[in-house]
Protein backbone atom coordinates (compact mmCIF):
# COMPACT_ATOMS: atom_id res chain seq x y z
CA UNK A 1 0.00 0.00 0.00
CA UNK A 2 1.94 3.22 -0.98
CA UNK A 3 2.27 5.84 1.97
CA UNK A 4 3.16 9.07 1.95
CA UNK A 5 3.86 11.23 5.08
CA UNK A 6 4.59 14.80 5.32
CA UNK A 7 6.70 16.15 7.89
CA UNK A 8 8.55 19.78 9.16
CA UNK A 9 5.46 22.37 8.82
CA UNK A 10 4.92 24.81 11.78
CA UNK A 11 5.67 28.37 12.19
CA UNK A 12 7.92 31.15 10.33
CA UNK A 13 8.24 33.95 10.33
CA UNK A 14 8.00 36.24 7.75
CA UNK A 15 10.99 36.39 5.66
CA UNK A 16 12.28 32.85 7.30
CA UNK A 17 12.97 29.67 5.81
CA UNK A 18 11.77 26.11 6.26
CA UNK A 19 12.42 22.88 4.83
CA UNK A 20 9.83 20.17 4.21
CA UNK A 21 9.74 16.17 4.13
CA UNK A 22 7.57 13.67 2.34
CA UNK A 23 8.80 9.86 3.37
CA UNK A 24 7.35 7.13 0.88
CA UNK A 25 6.82 3.59 0.98
CA UNK A 26 4.87 0.98 -0.55
CA UNK A 27 5.91 1.51 -3.89
CA UNK A 28 9.19 1.59 -5.81
CA UNK A 29 10.02 5.47 -4.79
CA UNK A 30 13.40 6.10 -7.33
CA UNK A 31 10.81 5.09 -10.47
CA UNK A 32 8.46 8.40 -9.96
CA UNK A 33 8.16 11.67 -10.65
CA UNK A 34 7.03 13.59 -7.11
CA UNK A 35 5.27 16.47 -5.94
CA UNK A 36 4.32 19.46 -3.63
CA UNK A 37 0.94 20.80 -3.65
CA UNK A 38 -0.83 23.13 -0.90
CA UNK A 39 -4.51 24.22 -0.19
CA UNK A 40 -4.10 27.89 1.77
CA UNK A 41 -6.90 28.57 4.17
CA UNK A 42 -10.21 29.20 2.29
CA UNK A 43 -8.79 28.63 -0.99
CA UNK A 44 -8.22 25.97 -3.26
CA UNK A 45 -5.73 23.25 -4.26
CA UNK A 46 -2.59 25.14 -6.10
CA UNK A 47 0.38 22.93 -7.48
CA UNK A 48 3.79 23.78 -6.06
CA UNK A 49 6.49 22.26 -7.58
CA UNK A 50 7.44 18.51 -9.14
CA UNK A 51 10.35 16.37 -9.93
CA UNK A 52 11.10 13.91 -12.31
CA UNK A 53 12.33 10.41 -11.28
CA UNK A 54 15.63 11.07 -12.12
CA UNK A 55 16.01 14.12 -10.53
CA UNK A 56 17.18 15.84 -13.31
CA UNK A 57 14.32 17.99 -13.72
CA UNK A 58 12.48 20.18 -11.83
CA UNK A 59 9.69 22.75 -12.35
CA UNK A 60 8.18 25.42 -10.04
CA UNK A 61 5.05 27.62 -9.95
CA UNK A 62 5.15 31.05 -11.48
CA UNK A 63 3.94 32.14 -8.37
CA UNK A 64 6.73 31.44 -6.53
CA UNK A 65 9.43 33.00 -7.91
CA UNK A 66 12.30 31.02 -7.26
CA UNK A 67 11.90 31.00 -3.35
CA UNK A 68 11.49 27.23 -3.41
CA UNK A 69 13.61 24.35 -4.42
CA UNK A 70 12.49 20.87 -4.61
CA UNK A 71 14.83 17.74 -4.01
CA UNK A 72 14.68 14.12 -3.33
CA UNK A 73 16.80 11.57 -1.90
CA UNK A 74 16.40 7.87 -3.19
CA UNK A 75 17.84 6.12 -0.91
CA UNK A 76 15.69 7.72 2.35
CA UNK A 77 12.29 7.58 -0.11
CA UNK A 78 11.98 11.11 0.58
CA UNK A 79 11.18 14.12 -1.28
CA UNK A 80 11.76 17.69 0.53
CA UNK A 81 11.02 21.02 0.03
CA UNK A 82 13.13 24.06 1.03
CA UNK A 83 10.98 27.51 1.29
CA UNK A 84 12.66 30.14 1.72
CA UNK A 85 11.37 34.03 2.05
CA UNK A 86 8.26 32.78 3.11
CA UNK A 87 5.14 35.17 3.26
CA UNK A 88 1.72 35.52 4.98
CA UNK A 89 0.30 34.07 1.65
CA UNK A 90 2.73 31.08 2.14
CA UNK A 91 0.27 30.08 4.59
CA UNK A 92 -0.93 26.48 3.86
CA UNK A 93 -1.48 22.69 4.19
CA UNK A 94 1.43 21.42 2.13
CA UNK A 95 0.50 17.89 0.10
CA UNK A 96 2.90 15.10 -0.85
CA UNK A 97 1.42 13.72 -4.08
CA UNK A 98 2.53 11.11 -6.40
CA UNK A 99 1.97 11.00 -10.04
CA UNK A 100 0.42 8.04 -11.90
CA UNK A 101 3.12 5.50 -13.88
CA UNK A 102 1.33 6.37 -17.12
CA UNK A 103 0.16 10.21 -16.28
CA UNK A 104 0.73 13.29 -15.54
CA UNK A 105 -2.29 12.71 -12.43
CA UNK A 106 -1.33 12.98 -8.88
CA UNK A 107 -2.33 9.48 -7.77
CA UNK A 108 -1.74 9.32 -4.45
CA UNK A 109 -1.51 11.81 -1.69
CA UNK A 110 -0.58 12.39 2.04
CA UNK A 111 -2.22 14.18 4.72
CA UNK A 112 -0.19 17.21 4.31
CA UNK A 113 1.76 19.77 7.09
CA UNK A 114 0.90 22.92 8.34
CA UNK A 115 2.84 25.78 7.53
CA UNK A 116 1.77 29.05 9.12
CA UNK A 117 4.27 32.32 8.31
CA UNK A 118 3.19 35.28 10.97
CA UNK A 119 5.61 36.88 12.97
CA UNK B 1 -3.83 29.66 -20.99
CA UNK B 2 -4.60 26.47 -19.71
CA UNK B 3 -7.41 27.38 -17.21
CA UNK B 4 -10.35 24.86 -14.89
CA UNK B 5 -14.13 26.13 -14.74
CA UNK B 6 -16.09 24.57 -11.63
CA UNK B 7 -18.96 26.39 -9.79
CA UNK B 8 -18.37 26.72 -6.34
CA UNK B 9 -21.33 24.63 -5.00
CA UNK B 10 -23.52 22.10 -5.48
CA UNK B 11 -26.06 20.25 -3.17
CA UNK B 12 -28.40 17.30 -3.36
CA UNK B 13 -30.04 14.95 -1.15
CA UNK B 14 -29.31 11.94 0.35
CA UNK B 15 -29.97 9.03 -1.96
CA UNK B 16 -29.61 11.09 -4.96
CA UNK B 17 -27.59 12.03 -7.61
CA UNK B 18 -25.62 14.93 -8.40
CA UNK B 19 -23.34 15.62 -11.77
CA UNK B 20 -20.47 18.11 -10.88
CA UNK B 21 -18.86 20.09 -13.94
CA UNK B 22 -15.24 20.97 -15.13
CA UNK B 23 -14.78 23.46 -18.29
CA UNK B 24 -11.72 23.59 -20.10
CA UNK B 25 -10.40 26.62 -21.47
CA UNK B 26 -10.89 27.59 -25.24
CA UNK B 27 -8.39 25.96 -26.95
CA UNK B 28 -8.08 22.84 -24.80
CA UNK B 29 -11.18 20.92 -25.23
CA UNK B 30 -9.27 17.43 -26.52
CA UNK B 31 -7.38 17.61 -23.06
CA UNK B 32 -7.48 14.39 -20.28
CA UNK B 33 -8.36 15.65 -16.64
CA UNK B 34 -8.61 14.01 -13.15
CA UNK B 35 -11.15 14.28 -9.89
CA UNK B 36 -9.82 14.23 -6.78
CA UNK B 37 -12.16 14.52 -3.75
CA UNK B 38 -10.65 15.98 -0.63
CA UNK B 39 -13.32 15.20 2.42
CA UNK B 40 -12.98 18.00 5.84
CA UNK B 41 -9.79 17.72 7.52
CA UNK B 42 -7.99 15.18 5.21
CA UNK B 43 -5.66 14.54 2.56
CA UNK B 44 -6.84 14.60 -1.58
CA UNK B 45 -7.65 11.48 -2.92
CA UNK B 46 -7.84 10.59 -6.50
CA UNK B 47 -10.84 9.77 -8.30
CA UNK B 48 -10.66 9.36 -11.67
CA UNK B 49 -8.42 10.47 -14.94
CA UNK B 50 -10.88 11.15 -17.64
CA UNK B 51 -10.31 11.15 -21.21
CA UNK B 52 -12.26 13.83 -23.80
CA UNK B 53 -13.44 11.01 -25.23
CA UNK B 54 -15.07 9.80 -22.14
CA UNK B 55 -12.97 7.17 -21.64
CA UNK B 56 -11.74 6.83 -17.69
CA UNK B 57 -9.69 5.27 -15.17
CA UNK B 58 -10.47 5.06 -11.68
CA UNK B 59 -8.33 5.03 -8.35
CA UNK B 60 -7.94 2.27 -6.20
CA UNK B 61 -10.88 1.48 -3.87
CA UNK B 62 -13.24 4.00 -5.61
CA UNK B 63 -16.68 2.72 -5.54
CA UNK B 64 -19.19 2.00 -8.84
CA UNK B 65 -21.28 5.34 -7.69
CA UNK B 66 -18.34 7.75 -8.84
CA UNK B 67 -18.70 7.98 -12.16
CA UNK B 68 -17.26 10.02 -14.93
CA UNK B 69 -18.43 11.67 -18.40
CA UNK B 70 -16.94 14.22 -21.43
CA UNK B 71 -18.62 16.60 -23.61
CA UNK B 72 -16.45 18.54 -25.84
CA UNK B 73 -14.90 20.82 -23.16
CA UNK B 74 -17.14 19.88 -20.09
CA UNK B 75 -15.60 17.11 -18.35
CA UNK B 76 -18.32 15.98 -16.17
CA UNK B 77 -18.13 13.57 -12.21
CA UNK B 78 -21.47 11.94 -11.66
CA UNK B 79 -22.03 10.55 -8.12
CA UNK B 80 -25.23 8.17 -7.61
CA UNK B 81 -26.91 7.33 -4.55
CA UNK B 82 -25.15 10.26 -2.21
CA UNK B 83 -23.73 9.33 1.21
CA UNK B 84 -23.09 11.84 3.99
CA UNK B 85 -19.49 10.89 3.53
CA UNK B 86 -19.41 11.89 0.28
CA UNK B 87 -19.62 15.84 1.31
CA UNK B 88 -16.41 17.07 0.39
CA UNK B 89 -14.48 19.74 -2.06
CA UNK B 90 -14.21 18.35 -5.72
CA UNK B 91 -11.44 18.95 -7.64
CA UNK B 92 -10.39 18.35 -11.34
CA UNK B 93 -6.89 18.57 -12.86
CA UNK B 94 -5.18 18.49 -15.70
CA UNK B 95 -1.84 19.46 -17.11
CA UNK B 96 0.31 21.49 -20.12
CA UNK B 97 4.08 22.21 -20.66
CA UNK B 98 5.82 22.03 -17.31
CA UNK B 99 2.41 23.32 -15.80
CA UNK B 100 -0.17 21.58 -13.49
CA UNK B 101 -3.48 23.33 -13.23
CA UNK B 102 -6.72 22.84 -10.77
CA UNK B 103 -10.08 23.67 -10.80
CA UNK B 104 -11.13 26.37 -8.04
CA UNK B 105 -13.37 22.86 -6.38
CA UNK B 106 -16.85 22.78 -5.89
CA UNK B 107 -18.16 22.38 -2.39
CA UNK B 108 -20.56 19.50 -2.57
CA UNK B 109 -23.50 19.54 0.31
CA UNK B 110 -25.38 16.64 1.14
CA UNK B 111 -28.74 17.50 2.17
Amino acid sequence: EVHLVESGGGLVKPGGSLRLSCTASGFTFSSYSMNWVRRAPGKGLEWVSSISSSGAYVYYADSLKGRFTISRDDAKNSLYLQMDSLRADDTAVYYCARYSSSSLVFEYWGQGTLVTVSS
Amino acid sequence: QLVLTQSPSASASLGASVKLTCTLSSGHSNYAIAWHQQQPERGPRYLMKLNSDGRQSKGDGIPDRFSGSSSGAERYLTISSLQSEDEADYYCQTWGTDIQVFGGGTKLTVL
